[in-house]
């Protein structure tokens, strides 16, 4: 399974744009990148799935460039509320379907 | 909601006792997960159900035992716990499809103390 890496950290304000970039060097040509999103003593919530290039829903925009060794998740104006830990997942159906791995996260505190 | 219930919600047991920790999801979701979340440290694959058979058993204690009697339900029994099981414990389902890497749903989680 690919490995990830992500600042431990990050701060912003309300209102502002926030990207958290994910590193993903041994990802493999099967491996989805996956996005989760999670509160204090409740369960991951998903947010995005991508394979490459951009995608983009309700919440959040995933960029992945070309030779996928990175991606990062775009949180437009942030409030109070997204105070959360965010996860980068990388895996497929045959290896990270299953075998989820969750790194340590990076941990988002928006202030006001 | 996801549609994954975990009950209870917080459980305090000794070490000498035994229980069980529930999960039922309502997705029709045919893979099932235990995962364990200690204070401070990233959520640890426990074991995996597919299809009501366990495809994943990642080095867990056997004072784990996990159960899934069928597609929607899932059980942990735990028995002679130690204090540094204290955590949460996780249960999450996913459909899991030929195309695309699985989304998993997770439940609130049993907040479980060991005395």
């Amino acid at each position: 399974l690919a490995k990830t890496t992500q600042p431990i950290s990050m701060d912003s304000y309300e209102g502002q744009e926030v990207n958290i970039t994910c590193s993903h060097n041994n990802i493999a040509t099967n491996d989805y990148i996956t996005w989760y999103q999670q509160f204090p003593s409740q369960g991951p919530r998903f947010i995005i799935q991508g394979y490459k290039t951009k995608v983009t829903n309700e919440v959040a925009s995933l960029f992945i460039p070309a030779d996928r060794k990175s991606s990062t998740l775009s949180l437009p104006r942030v409030s109070l509320s997204d105070t959360a830990v965010y996860y980068c997942l990388v895996g497929s159906l045959n290896t990270g379907g299953f075998k989820t791995i969750f790194g340590a996260g990076t941990r988002l505190f928006v202030k006001a | 909601e996801t549609g994954v219930t975990q009950t209870p919600r917080h459980l305090v047991m000794g070490m000498t006792n035994k229980k069980s920790l529930k999960c039922e999801q309502h997705l029709g979701h045919n893979a099932m997960y235990w995962y364990k979340q200690s204070a401070k440290k990233p959520l640890e694959l426990m074991f995996v159900y597919s299809l009501e058979e366990r495809v994943e058993n990642n080095s867990v204690p056997s004072r784990f035992s996990p159960e899934c009697p069928n597609s929607s339900h899932l059980f942990l029994h735990l028995h002679t716990l130690q204090p540094e099981d204290s955590a949460l414990y996780l249960c999450a389902s996913s459909q899991v499809r030929t195309s695309v890497n699985n989304e998993q749903f997770f439940g609130p989680g049993t907040r479980l103390t060991v005395l």
